[in-house]
């Protein structure tokens, strides 16, 4: 079975621009999570979505929004970009998103703001 | 900030010896306790999850759990190159978002 997809692998934009990355779930999951990853530190959470509805936001500035599409797939995007964006941007899959269940990443999405 | 806390590193061992990971967190409220392992330039790869006090293992790994002392811990037996990488302590609440420690550098030397 395929694992979760992302999509581009890796981005160039410039300050200001917007961006908007794509994550498809591991088949039969529900949840989709994303988080992002500045150099040298752990994953951040961003937003989770679970049946279309977005379950939480972390802390994270409203150029931040996300989607989730009818087939589970979701959409990250970014607004006004920030030379802080640049990170590794993770897509993370999971059945339903509760707390006990084990998140599955993506191959995540390389994100450089120039 | 509920805090997630590891030691970055690097940790060195040799092949064939125990590397031991260590990771506090703040909320007493945690329930839920994963370590993923991360190769350079990778995403995050699930090793193993905990969530009762005590150890579990699984082949090579071993994570153990103190709830009291809010401390979680992976042993990694029989330490190969291969697993030179950083490990992430993950910890989740009853809520749905993973807070991650900062990740410990573990080289293992021929």
């Amino acid at each position: 079975d395929a694992g979760v997809t992302q999509s581009p692998t890796h981005l160039i934009k410039t300050r200001g621009q917007h961006v908007t990355l794509r994550c498809s779930p591991i088949s039969g999951h529900k949840s989709v999570s994303w988080y992002q990853q500045v150099l040298g530190q752990g994953p951040q959470f961003i937003f989770q979505y679970y049946e279309k509805e977005e379950r939480g936001r972390g802390n994270f500035p409203d150029r931040f929004s996300a989607r989730q599409f009818p087939n589970y797939s979701s959409e990250l995007n970014v607004n006004a970009l920030l030379l802080g964006d640049s990170a590794l941007y993770l897509c993370a899959s999971s059945f339903s998103g509760g707390g006990s269940e084990t998140q599955y990443f993506g191959p995540g999405t390389r994100l450089l703001v120039l | 900030q509920k805090e997630v806390e590891q030691n970055s590193g690097p940790l060195s061992v040799p092949e064939g010896a125990i590397a031991s990971l260590n990771c506090t967190y703040s909320d007493r409220g945690s329930q839920s306790f994963f370590w993923y392992r991360q190769y350079s330039g990778k995403s995050p790869e699930l090793i193993m999850f905990i969530y009762s006090n005590g150890d579990k293992e699984d082949g090579r790994f071993t994570a153990q759990l103190n709830k009291a002392s809010q401390y979680v811990s992976l042993l990694i037996r029989d330490s190969q190159p291969s697993d030179s990488a950083t490990y992430l302590c993950a910890v989740s609440n009853s809520g749905y978002a993973l807070n991650f420690g900062k990740g410990t550098s573990l080289l293992v030397t021929p």
